[in-house]
């Protein structure tokens, strides 16, 4: 069973581009979530989609935005890029849209600004 | 919103030592809590979880226990190995809703042979 799958794995941009990441979750799972990992802030909700619905969102500018598909794949796209927004993004996919199973992560996307 | 707090962020010891982890949470209405493993490079993996309706959970050399009164859970690492190595992150989030898990900072874990 492939696991859950992000690309792309590296990526350098300048200030003020746009990035825009894609996960792909496991396959029948229906929800996804975004978080951002950076050395001093930790690991940070961005927002989780369930069936094409953004269902809850962190505390991230406007800048950050994200969809999901109807096959469960989803995107998150960063506007007018800041130095601060070099981190590492990670999504991660579960089966159910709500209780409590366990999150499974996909290997990130290393965003480095300059 | 939720706020979680880990202890200690470096934490060295020797092989087949135990190794202790602790978190503290601040809301009350968390009822799920997750620890994943993440080791330089890779994605975090769960390693482990637990319920509010449950004090302790075990699994082979890992364990966690949870005080929902002090609102503070650990994870217990039994002979140590060093392929235990890597970071830590406990977690915490309120199940039936929508998922969203606030993490603790990370303990570096350090298992020295």
């Amino acid at each position: 069973k492939a696991g859950v799958t992000q690309t792309p794995r590296y990526l350098i941009k300048t200030r003020g581009q746009q990035v825009t990441l894609s996960c792909s979750p496991i396959s029948g799972h229906r929800s996804v979530s975004w978080y951002q990992q950076t050395p001093g802030q930790g690991l940070q909700f961005l927002f989780e989609y369930f069936s094409e619905t953004q269902r809850n969102k962190g505390n991230f500018p406007g800048r950050f935005s994200g969809r999901q598909f109807s096959n469960s794949r989803s995107e998150m796209n960063v506007s007018t890029l800041e130095l601060g927004d070099s981190a590492l993004y990670l999504c991660a996919s579960s089966p159910a849209g709500t209780g409590d199973y366990g999150y499974t992560f996909g290997s990130g996307t290393r965003l480095t600004v300059v | 919103g939720e706020n979680v707090e880990q202890h200690p962020s470096t934490l060295s010891v020797q092989e087949g030592d135990s190794a202790v982890i602790k978190c503290t949470y601040s809301d009350s209405a968390s009822n799920y809590f997750p620890w994943y493993k993440q080791e330089l490079g890779k994605r975090p993996q769960l390693i482990i979880d637990i319920r509010s309706n449950v004090g302790e959970k075990k699994d082979q050399r890992i364990a966690v226990t949870l005080n929902k009164t002090a609102k503070h859970f650990s994870l217990h690492i039994t002979e140590t190995q060093p392929e235990d190595s890597a970071v830590y992150f406990c977690a915490a989030s309120i199940r039936g809703s929508a998922r969203q898990l606030t993490f603790g900072s990370g303990t570096q874990l350090t298992v020295l042979p």
